[in-house]
């Protein structure tokens, strides 16, 4: 069975530093890969996301990702953060392209001045 | 173009009362999803629904839960009678198609607090 494993809560960084926020799955079929971003008090909104093609996948914000097969990883990564980006990020994956997304537990992301 | 609506936003409600949240999707997705996402955790699909279809409903406590989603459009989440484990966040989803990676946005959700 598939599953998403984001090993770091919370992730404080200061602000113009870069980031990069962990999530490896487990899967034994291809996969496609997203993030996703939830501010406090909203939905969640797509950032990025891996289909096939290029393993480095560029998204809103800044935000890009790598996927990884061989270490079935997809980490988020930004060059220099903004208190703006400051909310929770979540990486998800879809077995085989089908609907269903299994969600990680998320990493809180806290950008400090 | 507006995104999901969902209300309420929030609601707090005594044990063993019943509730019910409304989500209006995205004109023109004929997929609809119900999450719940707890404290601390990722969403979770509840059901999926294909227009007015409710294709996957595996995930749905069907001794307290039920949905439905009249005409293919808006959609409703009921819980009755609520317990204290209840208290989530209540997301809904929708998209245009169900396969192929196809972008699901997201609503705000509604904020489920039981007392």
């Amino acid at each position: 069975a598939q599953s998403v494993t984001q090993l770091d809560s919370q992730v404080p960084v200061f602000e113009e530093a870069p980031v990069e926020l962990r999530c490896n799955y487990s899967s034994s079929v291809s996969v496609y890969l997203f993030w996703y971003v939830q501010y406090p008090n909203q939905g969640l909104q797509l950032l990025l996301k891996y289909l096939s093609g290029s393993t480095l996948v560029k998204g809103i914000n800044g935000f890009e990702a790598e996927f990884n097969k061989s270490q079935t990883s997809f980490h988020l990564r930004k060059p220099s953060v903004h208190i703006s980006d400051t909310a929770e990020y979540f990486c998800a994956v879809s077995e085989g392209g089908t609907y269903k997304y299994i969600f990680g537990t998320g990493t809180r992301l806290k950008v400090l001045a | 173009e507006a995104g999901v609506v969902q209300s309420p936003r929030y609601k707090i409600i005594e044990k063993k009362q019943p509730v019910a949240f409304w989500c209006n999707p995205i004109s023109g997705h004929n997929t609809l999803y119900w999450y719940l996402q707890n404290l601390g955790q990722g969403p979770e699909l509840l059901i999926r629904y294909e227009n007015e279809e409710a294709v996957d409903d595996s995930q749905l406590p069907k001794d307290r839960f039920s949905a439905e989603r009249l005409k293919g459009v808006d959609s409703t989440l009921k819980i009755q009678p609520a317990e204290l484990g209840d208290s989530a966040v209540y997301l809904c989803a929708s998209s245009f198609s169900q396969g192929w990676g196809n972008e699901q946005f997201f609503g705000p959700g509604t904020r489920l607090t039981v007392l």
